[in-house]
């Protein structure tokens, strides 16, 4: 079993779209994780959910748009996309908050922006 | 903000040997993490080592904290172990987790 997934793998759209990506954990986990990772390999932490509630919020544009509608799912909204959107986001889990435990990461979502 | 340094940028090894990768960052931490991502790109998280060693297999990992650095050694490297390794911190100032740039591991067979 997949223990944290994340639709779509792939997803290619035009600047100006809304699209969101979404990321399942199977782990009983309490906290989950976004980061981004630019096309220099560069991993940058977005947000971060402990139970449903919103813990970290790094300087990301207000187009970015987490929600989690339970523990176990957080999913990312990005409205009016820009070309320097691309990049590949990944969804993470662990038990504890903030980075205190092993974090389990999915596989990433590779979004290209044209 | 904590700044967060790598060395070597990159780094070609032969399969067998054993390799030292060095993560030095800018002020004190209360939360130190070792993370590889392998050339298919999914990423592991090695080890959570704010301070003192920790091993995991043929990797280990020590991080003195007063002098600032981490370091994670990996022993009879082989070709699975190819990918980039990233360092993050967390400054006891602050709660973000800031990586560093990465060192790019090659183990050829």
């Amino acid at each position: 079993d997949t223990a944290v997934s994340q639709t779509p793998k792939y997803l290619v759209t035009q600047m100006g779209n809304d699209k969101s990506i979404k990321c399942e954990q199977n782990l009983g986990h309490d906290t989950m994780y976004w980061y981004k990772q630019d096309s220099k390999k560069f991993l940058k932490i977005m947000f971060s959910y402990n139970n449903k509630e919103l813990i970290i919020n790094e300087t990301v544009p207000n187009r970015f748009s987490p929600k989690s509608p339970d523990k176990a799912h957080l999913n990312l909204h990005i409205n009016s996309l820009e070309l320097g959107d691309s990049a590949v986001y990944f969804c993470a889990s662990s038990q504890a908050g903030a980075w205190q435990e092993t974090q389990y990461f999915g596989p990433g979502t590779r979004l290209l922006v044209l | 903000g904590i700044q967060v340094e790598q060395s070597p940028p990159d780094l070609i090894l032969q399969e067998g040997a054993n390799s030292t990768l060095r993560c030095n960052f800018s002020d004190s931490v209360n939360n130190l993490q070792w993370f590889h991502q392998n050339p298919w790109g999914q990423l592991i998280n090695l080890f959570y080592i704010p301070s003192g060693t920790k091993q995991n297999g043929r990797l280990s990992a020590t991080t003195v904290a007063t002098e600032r650095y981490s370091l994670l050694y990996i022993s009879s490297s082989q070709t699975t172990d190819s990918g980039v390794y990233f360092c993050a911190v967390e400054a006891t100032s602050g709660s973000r987790l800031t990586f560093g740039e990465g060192t790019q591991l090659t183990v050829n067979p």
